[in-house]
């Protein structure tokens, strides 16, 4: 069966780094775009950043363009989500989340993985 | 792009009522690729409804999907406890504020 595993969640201070990571099983990984979406404290899903199945073409959220890279290893079936410069807003449950044959729509995600941006 | 509002923000109902829930578009959906999710607490969102009005595989045909352009309708037929949750609307890189169904 599908399962999306998220790690690297932690507690921060403002203007550091994490970097998360999604393990993927259960589906042929490299045939898949994957995404990344938050959800900060008790608010509303908020779309982070796409990558395409092949790696290229990588698309982001304004709020995290230029602070934040995604990226994968089809080999290792792991997505990435390498955030830079780390703001308190960025404080949220960071999903991975994988699209249907479709495209579109998402029909798999992660249990997610907690960013905490404090000092 | 395209803002996706949800309304009512709460819905207050009880088991067994019909819930109605609305979304509607700053722009025409393309191609009608619009999607429903539900989260309950501590959990992922789940996919139900996806291409407006086509369920996912294993929801229950008591959820439904309509609508087509910039207005968009999602209904519970008949409300089960467990479906006391936030219901999210989404058009690929943009989600809804999210429609809270209490009891």
């Amino acid at each position: 069966q599908v399962q999306l595993v998220e790690s690297g969640g932690g507690v921060v201070q403002p203007g550091r780094s994490l970097r998360l990571s999604c393990a993927a099983s259960g589906f042929t990984f490299s045939s898949f775009d994957m995404h990344w979406v938050r959800q900060a404290p008790g608010k509303g899903l908020e779309w982070v950043a796409v990558i395409p199945y092949d790696g290229d073409n990588k698309y982001y959220a304004d709020s995290v363009k230029g602070r934040f890279t995604i990226s994968r290893d089809n080999s290792k079936n792991t997505l990435y989500l390498q955030m830079n410069n780390l703001r308190p807003e960025d404080t949220a449950l960071y999903y991975c989340a994988k699209v249907t044959s479709l495209g579109h729509y998402f029909d798999y995600w992660g249990q997610g993985a907690l960013v905490t941006v404090s000092s | 792009e395209v803002v996706l509002t949800q309304s009512p923000g709460t819905l207050s109902l009880s088991p067994g009522e019909r819930a109605t829930l609305s979304c509607r578009a700053s722009q025409s959906v393309t191609n009608d690729y619009l999607a429903w999710y539900q989260q309950k607490p501590g959990q992922a969102p789940r996919l139900l409804i996806y291409g407006a009005f086509n369920r996912a595989t294993g929801i229950p045909d008591r959820f439904s999907g309509s609508g087509s352009g910039t207005d968009f309708i999602f209904t519970i037929s008949r409300l089960e406890p467990e479906d006391f949750a936030v219901y999210y609307c989404q058009q690929y890189k943009t989600f809804g504020q999210g429609t809270k169904v209490e009891v």
